[in-house]
């Protein structure tokens, strides 16, 4: 168990609908990443925030939006749902700073079905 | 931009025996860290294995050890004494420490067999 929760863990849904992704950060770890795997490929950094802040945007699509509250949580919506949005999506936290919280621990993730 | 390659796509390996699985990556920086994660078919990502690239000593944990040639940029990862629990995909992972995202490559399915 890595500490970082992840809900829904399933999520099945239809084209054109939106979706909101909620990720809970290990307790004391600042930074939230988001990213996504399509069926048998690798994983795509989509965004990161730290302590509330956006910091990194990667191949995110303008349909897809997060944000990080007070409490450290985020969420990942995606809206306009098509086909191709179905994936795994994972949320992974890091400590505030020091070589040693360099590393990303990753929640269980939640498997988006769009039909 | 950093780029992480895995030219093996699958591998496999009789239990008990020493597997390697190999990454190479391309990057202009000096400091950075590379990661290597294990995915079992529950799909959660499991950190194996990390190494900071200004330590020119190779990492270890327990049967899973790291072959870090900064020079040649290569990174593989030697599994010791197989075990049917290490059947997985395996990904070779890259941070540089100026940017926060993390880049992954395309992973290396494991299977072993009894």
């Amino acid at each position: 168990d890595s500490g970082v929760t992840q809900t829904p863990k399933h999520l099945i849904t239809a084209t054109g609908q939106r979706v909101t992704l909620r990720c809970s950060p290990r307790s004391g770890d600042l930074s939230v990443y988001w990213y996504q795997q399509s069926l048998d490929q690798g994983l795509q950094f989509l965004i990161q925030y730290y302590n509330g802040e956006e910091r990194a945007k990667g191949n995110i699509l303008e349909r897809f939006s997060a944000q990080q509250f007070p409490d450290l949580h985020s969420e990942l919506n995606l809206s306009s749902l098509e086909l191709g949005d179905s994936a795994l999506y994972f949320c992974a936290s890091r400590g505030g700073g020091g070589l040693s919280t360099d590393t990303q621990y990753f929640g269980p993730g939640t498997r988006l079905t769009v039909l | 931009a950093q780029t992480v390659t895995q030219s093996q796509p699958e591998m496999s390996v009789q239990e008990a025996e020493t597997v390697t699985l190999s990454c190479t990556y391309d990057t202009s920086e000096s400091d950075y860290y590379l990661f290597w994660y294990k995915q079992p078919p529950s799909r959660q990502m499991i950190l194996v294995i990390r190494q900071e690239a200004y330590k020119q000593q190779n990492a270890t944990e327990n049967r899973f050890s790291v072959n870090f040639q900064k020079a040649a940029k290569s990174f593989s990862l030697k599994i010791s004494d197989s075990q049917l629990g290490d059947a997985a995909m395996y990904f070779c992972a890259y941070r540089s420490p100026a940017f926060n995202d993390m880049r992954f490559g395309a992973g290396t399915r494991l299977t072993v067999k009894p």
